[in-house]
């Protein structure tokens, strides 16, 4: 596809359940970015990937919180044990590398009950 | 620390200009920009500022920094209906990548 796509598009889950979102980036961009956008805390950066170099996870909130990114593509982010002020959307952007433009997906919201 | 502060709300009548304001903190910011984001859909890259310039104007679009006093606004021309939306304020610091600090967004309403 031409743009970031992210998938679910809405997750409804059960607190305490763990859950996984999905992000395909761009081919070819190397950056990938993870951000949550809540009410309370507006945007905020949770994570970032570049090619095969460490993350930077600084913006994770806490360790239930983990990501990945398979051969430098697909991104995963997982929740574990989720609570309810996790509920947020969750975007995903990429770019053509590390101070590119980034475009952003279209993002999955996580509604916890 | 880096924060990025932007009023909450903005109402303006259709074919009148906008002005949306925004101040930072952190002097070390490299690139400024302005998102928006329209109900449902993801944000969308408008325009952005090197920190060395004062001014960018791109179609409707100015944007005006003053760096002394950490401000950054955002004008938009002949506001029409699909301007309808949320507008952020972001800011890069220097290092090596493009880690962005959102301000909370400004609601744009155009009213008739």
């Amino acid at each position: 596809g031409a743009g970031v796509s992210q998938s679910p598009s809405n997750k409804v889950t059960e607190k305490g359940k763990d859950v996984e979102l999905r992000c395909d980036p761009i081919s070819g961009h190397t950056a990938l970015y993870w951000y949550r956008q809540s009410l309370g805390q507006g945007l905020e950066f949770l994570i970032y990937f570049q090619g095969n170099s460490a993350p930077d996870k600084s913006g994770l909130p806490s360790d239930r919180f983990s990501a990945e990114r398979t051969g430098g593509s697909v991104s995963t982010l997982t929740i574990q044990r989720t609570q309810q002020e996790d509920s947020a959307v969750y975007l995903c952007a990429s770019s053509l590398g590390a101070r590119g433009e980034q475009f952003f997906g279209p993002g999955t919201r996580l509604t916890v009950l | 620390g880096e924060d990025v502060e932007q009023s909450l709300f903005l109402s303006v009548r259709e074919g009148d200009s906008s002005v949306i304001n925004c101040t930072y903190t952190d002097s070390s910011s490299t690139y400024l920009y302005w998102y928006k984001q329209e109900p449902g859909a993801g944000l969308q890259l408008l325009t952005y500022i090197f920190s060395n310039m004062d001014m960018k104007q791109d179609q409707r679009l100015t944007v005006l920094l003053n760096k002394k006093d950490k401000h950054l606004s955002l004008r938009i021309a002949d506001t029409q209906t699909g301007d309808s939306a949320i507008y952020f304020c972001a800011e890069t610091i220097s290092g090596g990548y493009n880690k962005l600090i959102f301000g909370a967004g400004t609601r744009l309403a155009v009213h008739p």
